[in-house]
C-alpha cells in the first residue's frame, strides 16, 4: 500500500532557530501533499497545500512566511518552521493521496518542542 | 460551510463490547469518507474508506456505513480489545484530491 514516511519523529530546538520537517512518499508520486497541525486533545488543522513544483496554497490565519513549504519533486514536500518560538511547540502530520487509491495516507508525525 | 462532527467525544467500554461509533456532515455531496485511527503520539492509520456510491465497507471487526441523505457515517466495531483503544477520526472528502474535513475525533479505551 501507499506509504508516507515523515522525518524526524521528534525534535526539540531552541527559540529563534528553525526546523525543518520532511515528508515523502515512498512507493508513488504525489503532486499534492498536506501539511496539518494537531494541538492536545484536538483534531487535525490543515496549514497548507503542497504542490510539485508551484507555490503551496495557505489556509487562512497560517503565515506563510513562518511556516515555508517547499515541493520540489514527486516524493517530498518539506515544511519549514522559521525563527520558532514556544507557541510553534506542536505535533506536525503530512499527508498524501496515491493514485487511483481514493484515499489518503499519513505520515508518522513530528513532535516540534522549542524551548 | 462544509463541517464534520463526531459524537461522543469520549467512550469507555468493557473488553467485549460492540460499539458504533457516529460521525455527521453538513453537506451530502461527498466524494468518500475515510475513517481513521490515532494512537497517542502517532499518525493516522486507515481504517476504512467508503465512496459516495457505496453504502459500507467491512474489514476484520470493523463495519462502516455511510448514508448520504442523512448525512451521517458510522463506525461499528465488534467485539472491542484494549488494543482498540484509540482515537477514531472520520474525514470527508468532497473533491477528488481535495482537503480533508475531520471531525473532532472519539477517544475510545476499551477496558480488561
Amino acid at each position: 500500500g501507499a506509504v508516507v514516511s515523515q522525518h524526524p519523529s521528534r525534535v526539540i530546538c531552541k527559540s529563534g532557530t528553525s526546523v525543518k520537517i520532511e515528508c515523502r512518499s515512498l512507493d508513488f508520486q504525489a503532486t499534492t501533499m498536506f501539511w496539518y497541525r494537531q494541538f492536545p486533545k484536538q483534531s487535525l488543522m490543515l496549514m497548507a497545500t503542497s504542490n510539485e513544483g508551484s507555490k503551496a496554497t495557505y489556509e487562512q490565519g497560517v503565515e506563510k512566511d513562518k511556516f515555508l513549504i517547499n515541493h520540489a519533486s514527486l516524493t517530498l514536500s518539506t515544511l519549514t518552521v522559521t525563527s520558532a518560538h514556544p507557541e510553534d511547540s506542536s505535533f506536525y502530520i503530512c499527508s498524501a493521496r496515491a493514485p487511483g487509491a481514493g484515499g489518503y495516507t499519513f505520515g508518522s508525525g513530528t513532535r516540534l518542542t522549542v524551548v | 460551510k462544509q463541517e464534520v462532527t463526531q459524537i461522543p467525544a469520549a467512550l469507555s467500554v468493557p473488553e467485549g463490547e460492540n460499539l458504533v461509533l457516529n460521525c455527521s456532515f453538513t453537506d451530502s455531496a461527498i466524494y468518500n469518507l475515510q475513517w481513521f485511527r490515532q494512537d497517542p503520539g502517532k499518525g493516522l492509520t486507515s481504517l476504512l474508506l467508503i465512496q459516495s456510491s457505496q453504502r459500507e465497507q467491512t474489514s476484520g471487526r470493523l463495519n462502516a456505513s455511510l448514508d448520504k441523505s442523512s448525512g451521517r457515517s458510522t463506525l461499528y466495531i465488534a467485539a472491542s480489545q484494549p488494543g482498540d483503544s484509540a482515537t477514531y477520526l472520520c474525514a470527508a472528502l468532497y473533491n477528488q484530491g481535495g482537503k480533508l474535513i475531520f471531525g473532532q475525533g472519539t477517544e475510545l479505551s476499551v477496558k480488561p
